[in-house]
């Protein structure tokens, strides 16, 4: 069955930039989509179809596509994006396939 | 402002069919730019698809999953279900409903439903 990797955890100190990746054989030709998990609460779309972001989502969250991998880049990091961060996409039949998640630490 | 809510038992017994409601306000699940669907979550773990439907009634199912799940959708109440047989304690989640647009991500999620199997 088809899998998004995606590391298991990424820590990062207020102000300073993180990177999560997501990699998938089929996402040259599938859009991915980021949602951010707090704990206890139902996720959260933060970014959609690769780069765009949804209205109410602050201008630091940004995301990148290249080849068989995306990013979630979120620039200066502030204590309340602590959570898990999971990217999403779908497989060649469209299917689709949460990876693992990320459990982002802010120092 | 679309509001999504699921329902149904907390608990389930090993072998038994799980059986949950998602009731959506705000918006009609009729509407023909949207799927609508549900994913669960395992304790500690994380998330899983389960399946969809469109509005032209279009069903679409986890492979993993798709011999044990039913999603059938009730337009006079706008409401959707899932039905999961032959559950096991491996199928404790709490289960969320979620609307997706055609073109996007899942932007609006019920505050999700925990489901125990357990004798």
């Amino acid at each position: 069955s088809y899998e998004l990797t995606q590391p298991p955890s990424v820590s990062v100190s207020p102000g300073q930039t993180a990177r999560i990746t997501c990699s998938g054989d089929a996402l040259p030709k599938q859009y991915s989509y980021w949602y951010q998990q707090k704990s206890g609460q139902a996720p959260v779309l933060v970014i959609y179809k690769d780069t765009e972001r949804p209205s109410g989502i602050p201008e630091r969250f940004s995301g990148s596509s290249s080849g068989t991998s995306v990013t979630l880049t979120i620039s200066g990091v502030q204590a309340e994006d602590e959570a898990d961060y999971y990217c999403q996409s779908a497989d060649i039949s469209g299917s689709w396939v949460f990876g693992g998640g990320t459990k982002l630490t802010v120092l | 402002q679309l509001q999504l809510q699921e329902s149904g038992p907390g608990l389930v017994k090993p072998s038994e069919t799980l059986s949950l409601t998602c009731t959506v306000s705000g918006g009609s699940i009729s509407s023909s730019s949207y799927y609508w669907g549900w994913i669960r979550q395992p304790p500690g773990k994380g998330l899983e698809w389960i399946g969809s439907f469109s509005y032209s009634g279009t069903t679409y199912y986890n492979p993993s999953l798709k011999s044990r799940v039913t999603i059938s959708v009730d337009t006079s109440k706008n409401q959707f279900s899932l039905r999961f047989t032959s559950v096991t304690a491996a199928d404790t989640a709490v289960f969320f409903c979620a609307r997706r647009p055609y073109n996007g991500g899942f932007d609006n999620w019920g505050q999700g439903t925990m489901v125990t199997v357990s004798a």
